[in-house]
């Protein structure tokens, strides 16, 4: 079964650096996403994009935060310089969206593993 | 989107049928029902989601009052692998390619 795959499985870094999640989405999929979860909270949204463009970003979402997808098959989210507060498991999902024959919608999000970031 | 309420944790013996429930009282009638599961620390999961009409998978049942107020949904022979944080999300038809909010969801313990 496809799956979405996503690295590293866990990235630790210094206050200040810049660094890159990588994931692969499901190959025929159109929508992607970036979700986070800081330990023992919720999981929380991030960003979503569609069409080479970004549809919608939360607040946590700041220009710290950038994201692309460079190749057609990868899909990155940059963050310039990291902050303690970025400690989380970031997940990686995608999506394809569209209606079966008796107008009942499919959009499933398929989630990634996730990357644990740990800001020192 | 709708809010959801769940309980937050529930148990539920090996084998037995686990009913976990949601309320959505100002769902509107453009609005799904979602259910996503996450095991400890792993991405979120799908399971099922509909409408109005109760609607079954090989993962699970989803059950949902004719008022569309709550739902629930049936593990029907809970296993110890289905211990989880289970999340029941309502989401906009309009929206499908949009973000899904998470609450808290359920901790659903499966006992031996």
């Amino acid at each position: 079964e496809p799956e979405v795959t996503q690295t590293p499985s866990h990235q630790v870094t210094q206050m200040g650096q810049e660094v890159i999640l990588r994931c692969v989405p499901i190959s025929n999929h159109l929508y992607f996403y970036w979700y986070r979860q800081i330990l023992g909270q919720k999981v929380e949204f991030l960003v979503s994009f569609y069409n080479n463009e970004i549809s919608e970003k939360s607040e946590i979402f700041d220009d710290q935060f950038s994201v692309e997808r460079p190749d057609g098959s990868n899909f990155t989210l940059k963050i310039r310089s990291t902050k303690l507060e970025d400690s989380a498991m970031y997940f990686c999902a995608s999506a394809v969206v569209g209606w079966t024959i008796n107008v009942n919608s499919y959009n499933e999000q398929f989630f990634g593993p996730g990357t644990r970031l740990t800001v020192l | 989107d709708a809010k959801t309420t769940q309980p937050p944790s529930m148990d539920c013996a090996e084998g037995r049928a686990a009913n976990l429930p949601c309320n959505h009282s100002t769902i509107s009638g453009n609005e799904y029902v979602y259910w996503y599961r996450q095991i400890h620390s792993q991405g979120p999961q799908y399971i099922i989601h509909g409408l109005k009409n109760n609607e079954t998978n090989e993962m699970a049942s989803l059950i949902i009052t004719e008022d569309r107020k709550s739902s629930t949904l049936i593990l029907p022979h809970a296993t110890l692998r289905d211990t989880a944080v289970y999340y029941c999300i309502v989401r906009a038809i309009y929206n499908q390619g949009g973000k899904l909010i998470f609450g808290q969801g359920t901790e659903l313990s499966v006992k031996p």
